[in-house]
């Protein structure tokens, strides 16, 4: 089966740049989607198709997907982005989530 | 919106049911997907099927799942539910409902507020 593999945590300090990596077998042949999630909350979409944002959300967020790996940017970084981070694609008939990453504001 | 309901406890080998009612769209739409996904307690996502209108209804399911899982759209009520049988412990987990809209190619741009279910005696 497809699997998404992202690292279990990301450190950045406020106003920074972070960069979230998600790794899968010729992912940049698929479409690629992110999604925030606060604790207790359900997920938010902040990239589909790769690189568009949904309506509301910050331009700070962008991605990118090439090759074997999607990358979710969040440029100036803020308190209220301190969150787990899940990429997802589909492949075979079926939606795939990747492992998530806790992303921290110090 | 999409506003999930259903028991919270389910004891092991029974029936967990739960349903996803819509508002600002319909279960018979032909450029959506109605889909349930569910978060383990320690954190992954899983997708577990879906069902959706092209002329007629189709439904998908995840393998890990397919042969336990039902999902019925109710036009009636324009409402989708799940109903996953022969539970175990394994199975408890925040269940959520989600959109996937045809333009957004396979991403979930809206989710319900997540139901916890916990299978236990």
């Amino acid at each position: 089966s497809y699997e998404l593999t992202q690292p279990p945590s990301v450190s950045v300090s406020p106003g920074q740049t972070a960069g979230i990596a998600c790794s899968g077998d010729k992912l940049g042949d698929k479409y690629a989607s992110w999604y925030q999630q606060k604790p207790g909350q359900s997920p938010v979409l902040v990239i589909y198709q790769d690189s568009k944002r949904p309506s509301g959300v910050p331009e700070r967020f962008s991605g990118s997907n090439s090759g074997n790996t999607a990358t979710l940017t969040i440029s100036g970084t803020q308190a209220m982005d301190e969150a787990d981070y899940y990429c997802q694609a589909w492949d075979s008939s079926t939606y795939v989530f990747g492992t998530g990453t806790k992303v921290t504001v110090l | 919106q999409l506003q999930q309901s259903g028991p919270g406890l389910v004891k092991p080998s029974q029936t967990l049911s739960l349903t996803c009612e819509i508002s600002g769209d319909s279960v018979s739409s032909n450029i959506v997907a109605w889909n349930w996904i569910r978060q383990s307690p320690s954190g992954g996502l899983e997708w577990l099927g879906r069902t959706y209108y092209r002329s007629k209804w189709y439904n998908d399911y995840a393998l890990s799942v397919k042969s336990r899982m039902t999902i019925n759209p109710d036009t009636s009520k324009n409402q989708f539910s799940l109903q996953l049988n022969s539970v175990t412990p394994e199975d408890t987990a925040v269940y959520y409902c989600a959109r996937v809209p045809d333009s957004s190619n396979n991403a979930f741009d809206i989710w319900g507020q997540g139901t916890m279910v916990t299978v236990s005696s």
